[in-house]
């Protein structure tokens, strides 16, 4: 079955300091995608990043990179020098196309409040 | 703003009532998701239509059922209201539907408490 995981719910961080939030996803196909959304507290879901099954380079945008490795199924995210305004739920999902839609499966969300 | 666009922002009703969610796809998009957020159950994919045709079915109640217009925007209506029920429900839209790499561009929801 496929499933992502966030095992943590809550992170607070100061201002400033770097941060990692995880993620572990699990599926029996070979091609899938990978989703990284962010919900501030006004409560909309905005994209971030995509990433494909067969792409293992990392990505940097800004203060933003992303770490895919498919050895041990996690698509981790990081935030350096975080900004009170980084506080939002951030949600990891994946995708497989193989069943002929492009349904999401959300992890439970991580909650990262950024205190100045 | 993401061009995906939901009314009303907020609904307010009693159980046993039947609501109609409204979701327009951005521009272009041709596939509409819709997604219940709750404390309990988290985000939750429900029903996915393309170009008209419903193309998936996730963990949706049989009280509830979707359809997409010709002009492409689509209803999700919820029946038989239970507290439950109570949710934000998000409509996103694609380009497509059978890629996976397709990102989901989400509105801005639709709260959805019932008393």
């Amino acid at each position: 079955a496929q499933k992502v995981t966030q095992a943590q719910t809550e992170i607070s961080v100061v201002e400033k300091e770097d941060v990692t939030l995880d993620c572990v996803y699990e599926t029996r196909d070979t091609t899938y995608y990978l989703f990284w959304y962010k919900q501030p507290p006004s409560g909309e879901l905005v994209f971030l990043i995509r990433r494909n099954s067969f792409d293992e380079q990392n990505e940097i945008s800004g203060r933003y990179s992303w770490n895919f490795q498919k050895s041990t199924s996690s698509f981790n995210f990081t935030i350096t020098a975080s900004q009170v305004v980084d506080s939002a739920v951030y949600f990891c999902a994946l995708s497989e196309p193989v069943r002929n839609t492009g349904k999401l499966i959300f992890g439970q969300g991580t909650t990262l409040q950024v205190k100045p | 703003d993401s061009g995906v666009t939901q009314t009303p922002k907020h609904l307010i009703t009693a159980t046993g009532q039947r609501v109609t969610l409204r979701c327009s796809p951005r521009s272009g998009d041709l596939s509409v998701y819709w997604y219940q957020q709750s404390l309990d159950q988290g985000l939750q994919f429900l029903i996915q239509y393309y170009n008209g045709e419903e193309r998936a079915k996730g963990n949706i109640l049989e009280r509830f059922s979707a359809q997409q217009f010709p002009d492409l925007h689509s209803e999700l209506n919820l029946s038989s209201l239970e507290l439950g029920d109570s949710a934000l429900y998000f409509c996103a839209s694609s380009v497509d539907s059978s890629r996976g790499d397709n990102e989901q561009f989400f509105g801005p929801g639709t709260r959805l408490t019932v008393l």
